[in-house]
């Protein structure tokens, strides 16, 4: 267990409609990174919050959206869902604004299926 | 700009033969460079840092800052290791001042008996 919960595990769901995926980071850590893994492409880095408010973007469509929670929790909300959303969907978590000397720690991800 | 590339999207070997995993990056500043490791898609798990000079799983991996490279390297492979190998590297310059990861495109190492 790397200490980071991500729930649900798995997620199956039907085209336009709207899905949260939650994450828990590891005990101490301020910062929740968002990634979108497919089958065909690496690692797409989604959006960063440290401690509450949003550090950094990446490849993030309008159509989803994120926040971390004063509890330090994060969800990532993906609404009018495609075929071409369906991937693995990680999250990961660091002690500080950044990765430092310890990089991150990831979640076991949530597999989204969108039918 | 800052990036990772990662050259070999597959890396096939026997059991037993040396193996090494590309890396070079490209920063400005003075990079921080670590290596992930992801079996059958599951999460990714941290293997080297190089601030550490450790070994794992008879793995290491050293910063050649002549040649901007992190190859990761094992003499001898086992079949266990067959996996997703990713490669990232952490800088503060314009990040904001803060690191952030970035992760090159991966190379699967398949392992064959």
């Amino acid at each position: 267990d790397s200490g980071v919960t991500q729930t649900p595990k798995h997620l199956i769901t039907a085209t336009g409609q709207r899905v949260t995926l939650r994450c828990s980071p590891r005990s101490g850590d301020l910062s929740v990174y968002w990634y979108q893994q497919s089958l065909d492409q690496g690692l797409q880095f989604l959006i960063q919050y440290y401690n509450g408010e949003e550090r950094a973007k990446g490849n993030i469509l309008e159509r989803f959206s994120a926040q971390q929670f004063p509890d330090l929790h994060s969800e990532l909300n993906l609404s009018s869902l495609e075929l071409g959303d369906s991937a693995l969907y990680f999250c990961a978590s660091s002690v500080g604004a950044g990765a430092a000397n310890y990089g991150y720690t990831f979640g076991s991800g949530t597999r989204l299926t969108v039918v | 700009a800052q990036r990772v590339t990662q050259p070999e999207k597959l890396l096939s070997v026997f059991k037993g033969a040396p193996v090494e995993l590309k890396c070079n990056y490209s920063y400005s500043g003075s990079p921080e460079l670590f290596w992930y490791v992801q079996y059958s898609r599951q999460r990714l798990q941290l293997l080297l840092r190089h601030i550490s000079r450790e070994s794992i799983k008879g793995f290491t991996a050293d910063l050649n800052k002549g040649e901007t490279s992190f190859h990761l390297k094992k003499p001898f492979a086992q079949e266990e290791d067959s996996a997703m190998y990713y490669c990232a590297l952490s800088g503060a310059l314009h990040f904001g001042g803060y690191n952030k990861l970035i992760f090159g495109a991966g190379t699967r190492l398949a392992v064959h008996p």
